[in-house]
């Protein structure tokens, strides 16, 4: 079975710019969340999708957005960026359902690095 | 609000040493807790999870709930343990359902 899947893998993008990245989870995954890891404040939630629908954000200003398609597929999306955007900004997925669903699995990830 | 702490950041040990990798959490519920570890260049791999009472590359962690610790063990480190482990509480109540990360702990493991 596929594990998750992140594109792009590394992308470079300027102060100002918009990115969107996106994610494929584990097929049967209808749970989607993103998460920032940094070297200074480690992995930060960003939110968690089911079936669509945002069910929870974590503690990140308005530019950060994301969202979920019909087949699980999700995007997020971060606008005017900036220097401390830079990140590896990882995508996970579950079942969500249940304590037997509840394992949370991680795609490589996106490089992203803001000049 | 829910925590996760894993007090050192890094940690070296010699080949055949035991090691334990030490993490308390903060959580008003009933918490669901995991070992998460990256090695080198690879993506974040679930190493335990404290529901499955497993052991997994001769790693154990049992959760304490006195105590409010999930300590990751494994009684002779091997080299290609050196990685960096991260401990991680599920927020599941609600509407919320995401992990709390500790900050991590690399662990070195020398020849």
């Amino acid at each position: 079975k596929a594990g998750v899947t992140q594109t792009p893998r590394y992308l470079i993008k300027t102060r100002g710019q918009q990115v969107t990245l996106s994610c494929s989870p584990i097929s049967g995954h209808r749970s989607v969340s993103w998460y920032q890891q940094t070297p200074g404040q480690g992995l930060q939630f960003l939110f968690e999708y089911f079936s669509e629908t945002q069910r929870n954000k974590g503690n990140f200003p308005g530019r950060f957005s994301g969202r979920q398609f019909s087949n699980s597929r999700s995007e997020m999306n971060v606008s005017t960026l900036e220097l401390g955007d830079s990140a590896l900004y990882l995508c996970a997925s579950s079942l969500a359902t249940g304590h037997t669903g509840n394992t949370i699995y991680f795609g490589e990830g996106s490089w992203l690095t803001v000049v | 609000a829910q925590r996760v702490t894993q007090p050192e950041k890094l940690l070296s040990v010699f080949k055949g040493a035991p090691v334990e990798l030490k993490c308390n959490y903060s959580y008003s519920g009933s918490p669901e807790l995991f070992w998460y570890v990256q090695y080198s260049r690879q993506r974040l791999q679930l190493l335990l999870r404290h529901i499955s009472r497993e052991s997994i590359k001769g790693f154990t962690a049992d959760l304490n709930k006195g105590e409010t610790s999930f300590h990751l063990k494994k009684p002779f480190a091997q080299e290609e343990d050196s990685a960096m482990y991260y401990c991680a509480l599920l927020n599941s109540g609600g509407s919320n359902y995401k992990l709390t990360f500790g900050k991590g702990t690399l662990l070195t493991v020398n020849p």
